[in-house]
């Protein structure tokens, strides 16, 4: 399997239900992120969690991080329509120089059924 | 709330050509990157810069692309003679520094070679 590699890769559920996706990745990481991409469009950071960190919460967002099973988890709750979108999952490494380079997986598509 | 901002928002150009995709990143940030997702797949990393030079690039990222930051603000990748596989959307990040920090995604520019 590729570094970041969500699963489900599509999820459709009804508004307000709760929808869960969950990345697995291979290589250690600094930090893990979640961004949005809705059809066509760019790149929207949702949450960063730190590789020291477990759990993270902004707003409907909840991320979990286990780096002993190199895997995460990133649950909306009470999904709305405007939540239809793709969800990538992406880590990064730092580098000699401090930079990072991202790796992107290959992302879940939920749609929420209004 | 600053963000990257990406010009144009589309372009269409004939196989062989030369076009320049721009990109001016967050004010404050040190590091700028170039990603590009081919419709329907993973967003896939090309090339990352800091201190006015390359700190790592993809093996995408061959010697028909460069790299430039011709002045404070912008940032650009040149394509010097497109192929139709480089139909694709272009994203440029920037993060203020590395490491410990998330990456700010631009718009995209939607390139399609003829």
């Amino acid at each position: 399997s590729q570094q970041g590699e969500e699963d489900p890769q599509a999820l459709s559920i009804q508004e307000g239900e709760n929808a869960t996706m969950n990345c697995s990745y291979k290589t250690s990481i600094n930090n893990l992120q979640w961004y949005r991409q809705n059809s066509g469009r760019g790149l929207v950071h949702l949450i960063l969690i730190r590789s020291n960190e477990r759990e993270k919460h902004s707003g409907r967002l909840r991320v979990t991080l286990d780096t002993s099973k190199k895997s995460s988890s990133l649950l909306i709750t009470a999904s709305r329509a405007a939540d239809t979108a793709s969800y990538f999952c992406a880590t990064d490494r730092a580098r000699s120089g401090g930079y990072q380079k991202v790796t992107f997986g290959t992302g879940t598509k939920l749609q929420v059924i209004p | 709330e600053p963000e990257v901002t990406q010009t144009p928002s589309h372009q269409v150009t004939q196989m062989g050509q030369e076009v320049i995709l721009r990109c001016v990143p967050i004010s404050n940030h040190l590091y700028f990157y170039w990603y590009r997702q081919i419709l329907g797949q993973k967003v896939e990393f090309l090339v990352s810069f800091y201190n006015n030079e390359i700190s790592e690039k993809s093996e995408i990222f061959d010697d028909q692309f460069s790299v430039e930051r011709p002045d404070g603000s912008n940032f650009t990748l040149k394509i010097r003679s497109t192929k139709l596989e480089d139909s694709a959307m272009y994203f440029c990040a920037s993060s203020v520094i590395s490491g410990q920090e998330t990456q700010y995604f631009g718009p995209g520019t939607r390139l399609l070679v003829l």
